[in-house]
């Protein structure tokens, strides 16, 4: 079963950028489309990018275009997701969330990580 | 972007009780229509998805249907670890994916 572990909390500076990891197991990476998905407290979900099967390629919110980056390790089965120029408003749980082959083309998110919680404070 | 639009917001039922979630979309999204169940300080779970198929291990109380812009989540017999949020996505465009903004099931 795949399972998709995150790295620990984080507080950052404004204007610093955070690092986020979400290794995968039970699966290897290569066979699931990535995504990333943020939550600021108390508020629904936001969807920031992640893997298009259907163009072969990575894709972002516009929202987030220029300030986000989404890499992948396929050696270590391990997903990043960089998110640079941090406000106060950046504060949030962030998700990856992925979907196996067989719905790739449906763009669910059947497994999420636990979440990363990023703190931006002076 | 294809906006989705839950309703209610919230609810109050019992264990026991029958409830429905609906969901629109402000274009067709055929049946690329996803649902997820969030508990406080967890991750979402899937519990549907193409709008009406259950998740592995999901329990068959929950049920799901729609196409086009109306979706529902069904779930009978509510039970205590039914109480949560749930939420719609689309599917349909990647660009970008969209969620609902949620309805919280509360214990009466």
């Amino acid at each position: 079963q795949v399972q998709l572990i995150q790295s620990g909390a984080e507080v950052k500076k404004p204007g610093a950028s955070v690092k986020v990891s979400c290794k995968v197991t039970g699966d290897t990476l290569s066979e699931l489309s990535m995504h990333w998905v943020r939550q600021a407290p108390g508020k629904g979900l936001e969807w920031m990018g992640g893997f298009d099967p259907e163009n072969d390629e990575k894709i972002y919110a516009e929202k987030f275009q220029g300030r986000v980056t989404l890499t992948e390790d396929i050696s270590t089965d391990t997903a990043h997701m960089e998110l640079s120029s941090l406000t106060s408003e950046d504060t949030a749980t962030y998700y990856c969330a992925s979907t196996s082959s067989a719905l790739r083309y449906w763009f669910s998110l059947d497994q999420w990580g636990q979440g990363t919680l990023v703190t931006v404070s002076p | 972007d294809i906006q989705m639009t839950q309703s209610p917001s919230s609810l109050s039922a019992s264990v026991g009780d029958r409830i429905t979630i609906s969901c629109r979309a402000s274009q067709s999204l055929i049946n690329y229509l996803h649902w997820y169940q969030q508990k406080p300080g967890k991750a979402p779970k899937m519990l549907i998805y193409a709008a009406s198929s259950l998740h592995v291990g999901v329990p068959s109380r929950f049920s799901a249907s729609g196409s086009g812009t109306e979706f529902t989540l069904t779930i009978n017999n509510l039970q205590p670890e039914d109480f949560a949020t749930y939420y719609c996505q689309q599917g349909y465009s990647a660009r970008p994916l969209t969620f609902g903004g949620g309805t919280k099931v509360e214990i009466k």
